[in-house]
């Protein structure tokens, strides 16, 4: 089975420029995670996508969006980049099990970003 | 409120030595899940274990343990004869029945294997 996958691996954008990054979830998996990994901070939670609806969101501004479309792949979308925004950025996916989602997050290898 | 301390930042061992792997967690929820990823320098998180906060039995699965104590809210990782493989960062994860299904990360233990 396909594990999560992202692109594009690496991105590189200048201050102010919007960055788009996509993830395909495993196969069978109808939710999708979004968390920044910032050099020194661990993984920050920023949002989760369900059934093509926004469950939750981190604390993080407005800046930062996404939508999950009907096949499930999501797009994480970073308008107006500062310097700090840059990270690695991790997506996960999990299915729902008889109304919990506590089985296990698989994660993509991620899109690092760097801005400039 | 849900979270996750891990207060080793870095710990480096010789190949073929034990190492533990420290957790501790704050959460004001009866049920919950408790996990631990491993983070090669490649970058993907791979899920490791899932332990709820019902089920203390400690765990083995080949050279890694796992002991759940829900007394002192600990749940630490121990890697037996340490190998270079093991070379990763390890993350400890949370997620209560409140809280949105959200998966709340540890900082993270950057486990360096000497060989």
């Amino acid at each position: 089975e396909a594990g999560v996958t992202q692109s594009p691996t690496h991105l590189i954008k200048t201050r102010g420029q919007q960055a788009t990054l996509r993830c395909s979830p495993i196969s069978g998996h109808t939710s999708v995670y979004w968390y920044q990994q910032a050099l020194g901070l661990g993984l920050q939670f920023l949002l989760w996508y369900d059934e093509g609806e926004e469950r939750n969101r981190g604390n993080f501004p407005p800046r930062f969006s996404g939508r999950q479309f009907p096949n499930y792949s999501s797009e994480l979308n970073v308008n107006a980049l500062e310097l700090e925004d840059s990270a690695l950025y991790l997506c996960a996916s999990t299915r729902r099990i008889g109304g919990s989602y506590n089985s296990p997050l698989h994660f993509g290898n991620g899109t690092r970003l760097t801005v400039t | 409120a849900q979270k996750v301390t891990q207060a080793q930042t870095e710990i480096s061992v010789v190949e073929k030595e034990d190492v533990t792997l420290d957790c501790v967690y704050e959460t004001r929820d009866t049920t919950y899940y408790l996990f631990w990823y491993k983070q090669p320098p490649s970058g993907e998180l791979v899920f490791l274990i899932r332990r709820n906060s019902f089920d203390e039995q400690n765990e083995i699965s080949g050279r890694y343990s796992w002991n759940f104590q829900k007394s002192t809210s600990s749940f630490n990782f121990t890697i037996t004869a340490s190998q270079v493989v093991d070379s990763a960062v390890y993350f400890c994860a949370l997620r209560g029945q409140t809280g949105a299904n959200n998966l709340f990360f540890g900082t993270g233990t950057r486990l360096t294997v000497i060989p």
